[in-house]
């Protein structure tokens, strides 16, 4: 069974406007991290977010936040006024458990989707 | 600072060919992964080292091995190339303490084309 799950292999939306691609997830552990990165067409990796499973309030960065339903097993990321330059690869990945409970220190990455901001 | 650097950044190897992928990190970090990219996936975990003279099994390590001697470096190596190690790969590295909150780092990336 899949970890995680895009299931959006492809997102459009219009410069400035608001949009959410979607991430669930599969864990029984109940200490988990879960991180959003960027991949630009260059190819690099960049790291957005962060939300951890204990976390009260859902995390933000800017114009990043995530959007986390625990009970739903769900952490989608909203990008608010979307630009040009957010036109990428965005992907979702898992990290369960933490040093002190013998957790895994790998991360489990989604497929992926493709956001493409029109003008 | 440089955080992870990959070299080459490019490759074309012939089948059966071997080589090594060079990753070095400066944050001192303890975790270092490996990650392979095939076109249109996400990211699949080759090995990882959780410090020197400690190397995994990731979830595809088969046709790669690694070693890692220091902590800045963590070179991967191919040692008979086939057309399905035909990827972009990623090295990457993290500390690994007490917080699942850490974050890999990750290096440009390594587009490795074998023929």
């Amino acid at each position: 069974a899949q970890k995680i799950t895009q299931t959006q292999p492809g997102m459009f939306v219009q410069e400035k406007e608001a949009v959410t691609l979607d991430c669930t997830y599969d864990t029984s552990d109940p200490s988990y991290g879960l991180f959003w990165y960027k991949q630009p067409s260059s190819g690099e990796m960049i790291f957005l977010i962060y939300q951890g499973s204990y976390d009260q309030q859902n995390a933000t960065e800017g114009r990043y936040s995530l959007n986390f339903q625990k009970a739903r097993k769900s952490a989608n990321l909203v990008i608010s006024a979307s630009q040009l330059g957010d036109s990428a690869m965005y992907f979702c990945a898992m990290r369960e458990g933490t040093t002190t409970q013998g957790g895994s220190e790998k991360l489990v990455f989604g497929k992926g989707t493709k956001l493409t901001v029109n003008p | 600072n440089a955080g992870v650097t990959q070299t080459p950044k490019f490759r074309i190897l012939k089948i059966g060919q071997s080589m090594t992928l060079q990753c070095t990190q400066d944050m001192n970090h303890n975790y270092m992964y490996w990650y392979r990219q095939d076109p249109g996936m996400g990211l699949k975990l080759i090995y990882y080292s959780v410090g020197a003279g400690i190397t995994d099994k990731g979830e595809v390590p088969n046709g790669y091995n690694v070693s890692r001697s220091t902590t800045e470096d963590f070179p991967l190596r191919l040692e008979l190339a086939a057309p399905s190690q035909t990827s972009v790969y990623f090295c990457a590295s993290s500390y690994w303490g007490s917080s699942i909150q850490e974050t890999q780092y990750f290096g440009p990336g390594t587009r490795l084309l074998v023929l």
